[in-house]
């Protein structure tokens, strides 16, 4: 693994139905982010972990858990899908002088 | 509220210069980045200006001014995979990145 990979590259998910996507870095970035980004919209903070073990709130929180039991990994799931949640997924990880690295994004479809 | 406010979208020629604003008001400031991102693909860093001034990076440069609110990104001798939309984001005082909409910038030959 180089930098941040996200899995799956798509999908298209049935509204109602539970979604993890997953999120993996090998830097040893203490901090990792969860975006979507939406056309006409810039990157919407979803949840962020500024270390393993503790996460936080973003600016868009509402239908989606995330959960840092370890460094390297940041899933981020939704509970039960509604179409207001197709959007592309970008996940980031960040060292110590604020600089993000992103993931290649998932592009969910809630139908 | 936190905002920060850029154009939508831009059109440039192959060779020439292009200037590309953004200006910000946020809950306190810890440094201002630009990001580059191809359609279809995910942003990747271009420059970080914390002081006052010029950070020049090869045909790139970004210009801070923190009592403006204001910053822009110069991009030289423009070239074809130029195309892409740029991304700027200030760190407010929590140190999340609050994110502009993004300008698109589409190059002509």
């Amino acid at each position: 693994i180089a930098g941040i990979t996200q899995a799956p590259t798509s999908q298209i998910l049935a509204a109602g139905r539970r979604m993890t996507l997953r999120c993996t870095q090998d830097m040893r970035h203490n901090a990792m982010y969860w975006y979507r980004q939406d056309l006409g919209l810039g990157l919407r903070l979803i949840h962020y972990s500024n270390t393993a073990g503790t996460t936080g709130k973003g600016e868009v929180p509402d239908g989606y858990s995330v959960s840092r039991a370890n460094t390297d990994d940041f899933p981020l799931t939704l509970a039960s899908a509604v179409p207001s949640q197709t959007s592309v997924y970008f996940c980031a990880s960040s060292g110590g002088e604020g600089e993000q690295f992103f993931g290649p994004g998932t592009r969910l479809t809630v139908l | 509220g936190q905002n920060i406010d850029q154009p939508t979208e831009m059109t440039a020629t192959e060779g020439a210069i292009v200037q590309i604003n953004c200006t910000y008001q946020t809950s306190g400031f810890n440094g201002l980045f630009w990001y580059q991102q191809h359609a279809g693909e995910a942003p990747t860093f271009l420059s970080y200006n914390v002081l006052d001034g010029l950070e020049e990076k090869g045909r790139f440069s970004s210009f801070l001014s923190r009592s403006k609110g204001y910053s822009y990104l110069l991009l030289k001798e423009l070239q074809m995979k130029d195309s892409a939309s740029y991304l700027c984001a200030v760190m407010d005082s929590n140190y999340q990145l609050i994110w502009g909409a993004g300008t698109k910038l589409i190059i002509k030959p």
